[in-house]
C-alpha cells in the first residue's frame, strides 16, 4: 500500500470552530490533493499542491485553506466550520500531473454540529 | 463546469457481465480514469484510457471514444467482492480530475 495517512479519521466539531486535517505521505510524491465526497456529488477537488509552498484552488475552495511547508505534509484548514462542510475528506498523492499513479488516503469523516 | 454522467445504481448476478457507461463534457481532455470504491474505504485505481479503444486488465476492461465523449467499464465474471461504487473521472486541460457521482454495483448470488 502507498504510504499515505490521514488524521484524524473521524472528528465531530461545533459550528464556528477551526479544524485542521492532516495528510502525511512517505512516498516523496510531488502532487497532493484534497477532495470532499458527498452523496450525489462524487469527489470534488478542494485544493491541490504541486510542490512545497505551491498550492492552488480547486472546484470547491471557499471556506478552506491549505498549507504545504514540507513535501510529506499537506494540511487542510476550515477556518470556521459550517454544517455544509460535513463530509468525508480524502487526500490523494501523485508522482506526476497525469495522476496515473495517484493513491488515496483512507479518508476523514468530519461532522459539524 | 465539468459534466460527467454515469448511472446511479446497477444490479447484476454473480458470474454475469455488467457494463457501466460514462459520458463527459469537460474543458479539455488528458485522460479518463475508473476507480473502485468499497463502502467506507478509499477509491482505488482500476484503469486509465487516453487513446480511443479498449484496455483489458483481467476481468475488467475499459473503453474510450473521445469523439463521442464516452467510456464504459466492463466487469466480467462478476464476484460478490465486486459489489462497490465505480467512479468515472476525467483529467481536464489543467490536469485536474473531475469525478462523476459514481455507480453503485450490487452483485447478487
Amino acid at each position: 500500500d502507498a504510504g499515505i495517512t490521514q488524521s484524524p479519521r473521524h472528528k465531530v466539531t461545533e459550528t464556528g470552530t477551526p479544524v485542521t486535517l492532516r495528510c502525511h505521505q512517505t512516498e516523496n510524491h510531488r502532487y497532493m490533493y484534497w477532495y470532499r465526497q458527498d452523496p450525489g456529488h462524487g469527489l470534488r477537488l478542494i485544493h491541490y499542491s504541486y510542490g512545497v509552498k505551491d498550492t492552488d484552488k480547486g472546484e470547491v475552495s471557499d471556506g478552506y485553506s491549505v498549507s504545504r511547508s514540507k513535501t510529506e505534509d499537506f494540511l487542510l484548514t476550515l477556518e470556521s466550520a459550517t454544517s455544509s462542510q460535513t463530509s468525508v475528506y480524502f487526500c490523494a498523492i501523485s508522482d506526476d500531473r497525469d495522476n496515473t499513479e495517484a493513491f488515496f488516503g483512507q479518508g476523514t469523516r468530519l461532522t459539524v454540529v | 463546469g465539468q459534466n460527467i454522467d454515469q448511472p446511479t445504481e446497477m444490479t447484476a448476478t454473480e458470474g454475469a457481465i455488467v457494463q457501466i457507461n460514462c459520458t463527459y463534457q469537460t474543458s479539455g481532455f488528458n485522460g479518463l480514469f475508473w476507480y473502485q470504491q468499497h463502502a467506507g474505504e478509499a477509491p482505488t485505481f482500476l484503469s486509465y484510457n487516453v487513446l480511443d479503444g479498449l484496455e483489458e486488465k483481467g476481468r475488467f476492461s475499459s473503453f474510450l471514444s473521445r469523439s463521442k465523449g464516452y467510456s464504459y467499464l466492463l466487469l466480467k465474471e462478476l464476484q460478490m467482492k465486486d459489489s462497490a461504487s465505480y467512479l468515472c473521472a476525467v483529467l481536464d486541460n489543467d490536469y485536474k480530475l473531475s469525478f462523476g457521482a459514481g455507480t453503485t454495483v450490487t452483485v447478487r448470488a
